[in-house]
């Protein structure tokens, strides 16, 4: 049984372009969320994907946005890169009003 | 003031000691608590998952709560070199779904 797998795993993109980040889920799960870690530091939320709609939203600009697909896998998209933007990108999955959260292993993103 | 409070460590031990990890939370919504072992530029993997306070074994890890003191902890017994990573809480309103709020992260590291 795959767990949370995301790609790509490293990604270097120079200031003012755009991104797009894959994550699949683990099987039978129906919910995703995106997480941003700094170095250092723990994860903060950017947004959760339940039967394609946006659920909730963290404290992120309209820069990032997301889409959650049929087969409940996900996509983040950020726009117009930043130096700041430079994190690594975690996907979480999980059953909807579920606690429990599984996470991949995440896209290093730099942005020079 | 961040609403989950962690200490950055590094927290270093020899083999074999007991180790306890901390959080301390200011949001009384928080239900749902979580610790997660986080290796070098991996993804978070969860290790303990508990519901509101109480206590929770699983093998060497033992999780407590206590919601009246806003006030988690993680204990590992016996610990390894291979227990060697940053353990991030994390926790989530009775409301929310399951968006998470982590803390910043222990870094902790066990000598041979």
């Amino acid at each position: 049984d795959a767990g949370v797998t995301q790609s790509p795993t490293h990604l270097i993109k120079t200031r003012g372009q755009q991104v797009t980040l894959r994550c699949s889920p683990k099987s039978g799960h129906d919910t995703v969320s995106w997480y941003q870690q700094a170095l250092g530091q723990g994860p903060q939320f950017i947004f959760q994907y339940y039967e394609e709609e946006e659920r909730q939203r963290g404290n992120f600009p309209d820069r990032f946005s997301g889409h959650q697909f049929p087969n409940y896998s996900s996509e983040l998209n950020v726009n117009a890169l930043l130096l700041g933007d430079s994190a690594l990108y975690l996907c979480a999955s999980s059953l909807a009003r579920i606690a429990e959260a599984f996470f991949g292993q995440g896209t290093r993103l730099t942005v020079v | 003031q961040k609403e989950v409070e962690q200490d950055p460590g590094p927290l270093s031990v020899p083999e074999g000691a007991i180790v306890s990890l901390n959080c301390t939370y200011s949001n009384s919504a928080f239900q749902y608590f979580m610790w997660y072992r986080q290796y070098s530029r991996k993804g978070p993997e969860l290790l303990m998952y508990t519901y509101s306070s109480g206590n929770k074994e699983d093998g060497r890890f033992t999780a407590q709560v206590d919601k009246s003191s806003k006030y988690i902890s993680l204990f590992i017994r016996d610990s390894q070199p291979s227990d060697s990573a940053t353990y991030l809480c994390a926790m989530t309103h009775n409301n929310a779904g399951n968006m998470l709020t982590f803390g910043g992260g222990t870094r902790l590291m066990v000598k041979p």
